[in-house]
């Protein structure tokens, strides 16, 4: 089975603070996709990876950078933290496929800026 | 970006009951994809339609499209409480990405 987990299930930080937050994946998957989950928004994509030092901007970037230093591992990075940052964040992967772009998604991690 | 949009939002529904949610699309699509969500957890793959199909089953799960409305529709037989979860559909556009609805609520009551 496709496993994706991310570094922590519930996260709570200061306005201003740097917050990591961190993403694998087990099953060698080229693409990995950082999105954020609010109430009546659904899910909106914030970046996209699709190889190692390989990035592409989603919907809502401003605020957000990534880094994919080896293909397991995708990180997202909020600079300097703002209470409109507080949110779900899901992190997923998928293999590199014309047919199919099934995602495989970790169980989210609900940051709470203060 | 392509948007799937589901109706509707929120439904509740006894036990045993079957369950139809739609989503509707504003582009061609290559395929369109059916996720759950159980409450405060990330989404798993249900089921997937190709364009050039018309219904797909998968167990209790049977979906249809229609290409020519742009929209789909996912129907939940005999559903159970374990079924009380969001549903979104999404569908695929540019380099390998998905566009997500806003999702469907079910509660389905024992």
């Amino acid at each position: 089975d496709v496993k994706v987990t991310q570094s922590s299930r519930y996260l709570v930080k200061r306005t201003g603070e740097k917050v990591f937050l961190e993403c694998v994946q087990d099953m060698d998957h080229e693409n990995m996709f950082w999105y954020r989950q609010d109430p009546g928004l659904g899910l909106r994509l914030i970046y996209f990876s699709y190889d190692v030092k390989m990035k592409e901007k989603g919907d809502i970037p401003e605020g957000y950078s990534v880094s994919r230093e080896k293909k397991e591992r995708f990180s997202l990075i909020l600079e300097s933290a703002s209470t409109n940052q507080t949110s779900m964040y899901l992190c997923a992967s998928s293999l590199w496929d014309k047919d199919s772009y099934e995602q495989y998604f970790g169980p989210g991690t609900r940051l709470t800026v203060t | 970006s392509q948007q799937g949009e589901e109706d509707p939002q929120a439904l509740s529904i006894q036990e045993g009951e079957n369950a139809t949610m739609n989503c509707s699309y504003k582009t061609s699509i290559n395929n369109l994809q059916w996720y759950r969500q159980n409450s405060g957890r990330g989404l798993v793959h249900l089921i997937l339609i190709r364009s050039n199909e018309r219904e797909k089953h998968s167990g209790r799960l049977r979906v249809t499209l229609d290409t020519s409305k742009k929209s789909s529709s996912l129907l939940i037989t005999a559903s159970r409480a374990a079924d009380t979860a969001s549903y979104f559909c999404a569908t695929a556009y540019g380099n390998n990405r998905l566009a997500f609805g806003k999702g469907n609520q079910v509660v389905v009551i024992p």
